[in-house]
Formats: structure tokens, C-alpha cells, sequence
């Protein structure tokens, strides 16, 4: 199965600045299946980004994904109180589908 | 967006057999585009994804589970269905149904319910 890690474990910001969170495969990703979820305590995880570019309905147009291959990236570009959370990935191009162990994005 | 809602016992023994349903409401459990699925979230294993099942019943699951997961489809009730036997300790997470396109190119979860907590204890 495809390894998803995520890095950092824990990223300390202060609202407005620049997030930067990462996920690499322990082999390529497919036509970049790649998926980023966003979720808050006490909640079910939310989609952000699909095919590791585009945005789901709703979300603002500060959140961004990229990369391919390997490597995959969301950024933030600034950050709001209600970003702070826990970002996971996963990749849906192979089964069986596997997640990242999060990013937790935590106020300074 | 349909609206999913799972149900079911939050206490199971060991060795016995978890179930749980997830109920749809606000769409079609019998669509032609989309997968039914769970994915369970544990302290120790993070998010991971269990199985899926079409509405016709057709299945596949994860093979970390050994055989010991069963899916189903109820269109009648607008209900989907998760079985796991013989639960350890291990099996004790939330426990989520989700939506997910057919497709490799829309496979992701584009729908999650609230999730509930199952705890396997004696």
C-alpha cells in the first residue's frame, strides 16, 4: 500500500501568516490522486482539495494544493482563526485508499 | 448534498461482531456515480479507510481487515451497512460513513457523516 507521511507534525502560526504543509508518497500517485482533508475537534474531516489542485465547493481561495509524483503541498496564504485544525491527505489512486498521520496547524 | 447518519451499538464485547448502519437522507443511495464507504479514526492508526460498497452490493475492502468486514446496501431503506468480526481492543475508533465517487478520478470523500464512537470492551 501507498505510505502517505506528512511533515511538520505540528506547525505553530499566527493568524495572517503563510502555511506551508507537506505530503510525500512512498511511490508515485497516479494522475495526482491526491486529496487534502481539513478537520476540526469534535468534527468529520472536510475535502479541501481533490486531484491535488482543485478546490471543493466552498472553500476559500486562500487554500491552494499542488505538486505530483511524490511530492504534494498545501499552502494557506493566510491564515484565519478558523484554520486552525488538523490537515490530513490521501491518496485515492490505488487501493487501498491511505491517509497522511496529519498536520496539526496551531496558533502561536 | 445527501446527509449521512450513523447508528448502531457503542459498546461491543470481544470476539463479537460490530455493526453499524448509515442512513441517507437528501439523495440517492442508488446512484450510478457513487460509492458508500467507512473509514474508521483511531489514536494509534489515524483515519483509515475500511471498504466500499455500490448500490447494487458490489464491494471491496481493505485487505488489512482480513475478511473480517462485510458491507451492505439497503435501497429500500436508504441505509448502508458495515459488519466487523471478531473485534479487539484495537477495532475501539469513530467510525464514519462517507461518500465517494465511482471513479478513480473522483474517489475522494466528498460527503462524511458526524461519526460515532464504538468502544470494544468486556
Amino acid at each position: 500500500e501507498i505510505v502517505l507521511t506528512q511533515s511538520p507534525g505540528t506547525l505553530s502560526m499566527s493568524p495572517g501568516e503563510r502555511a506551508t504543509l507537506s505530503c510525500r508518497a512512498s511511490q508515485t500517485i497516479r494522475s495526482s490522486y491526491l486529496a487534502w482533508y481539513q478537520q476540526k475537534p469534535g468534527q468529520a474531516p472536510r475535502l479541501l482539495i481533490y486531484g491535488a489542485s482543485s478546490k471543493a465547493t466552498g472553500i476559500p481561495d486562500r487554500f491552494s494544493g499542488s505538486g505530483s509524483g511524490t511530492d504534494f503541498t498545501l499552502s494557506i496564504s493566510r491564515l484565519e482563526p478558523e484554520d486552525f485544525a488538523v490537515y490530513y491527505c490521501q491518496q485515492y489512486g490505488v487501493s487501498p485508499r491511505t491517509f497522511g498521520q496529519g498536520t496539526k496547524v496551531e496558533i502561536k | 448534498q445527501p446527509r449521512l447518519q450513523e447508528s448502531g451499538p457503542r459498546l461491543v464485547r470481544p470476539s463479537e461482531t460490530l455493526s453499524l448502519i448509515c442512513t441517507v437522507s437528501g439523495g440517492s443511495i442508488s446512484s450510478k456515480t457513487q460509492y458508500w464507504g467507512w473509514i474508521r479514526q483511531s489514536p494509534g492508526k489515524g483515519l483509515e479507510w475500511i471498504g466500499s460498497v455500490f448500490y447494487t452490493g458490489m464491494d471491496y475492502y481493505n485487505p488489512s481487515f482480513n475478511s473480517r468486514v462485510s458491507m451492505a446496501v439497503d435501497t429500500s431503506r436508504s441505509q448502508f451497512s458495515l459488519k466487523v468480526k471478531s473485534v479487539t481492543a484495537a477495532d475501539t475508533a469513530i467510525y464514519y460513513c462517507v461518500r465517494q465517487g465511482l471513479y478513480d478520478s473522483d474517489g475522494y470523500v466528498s460527503v462524511w457523516g458526524q461519526g460515532t464512537l464504538v468502544i470494544v470492551s468486556p
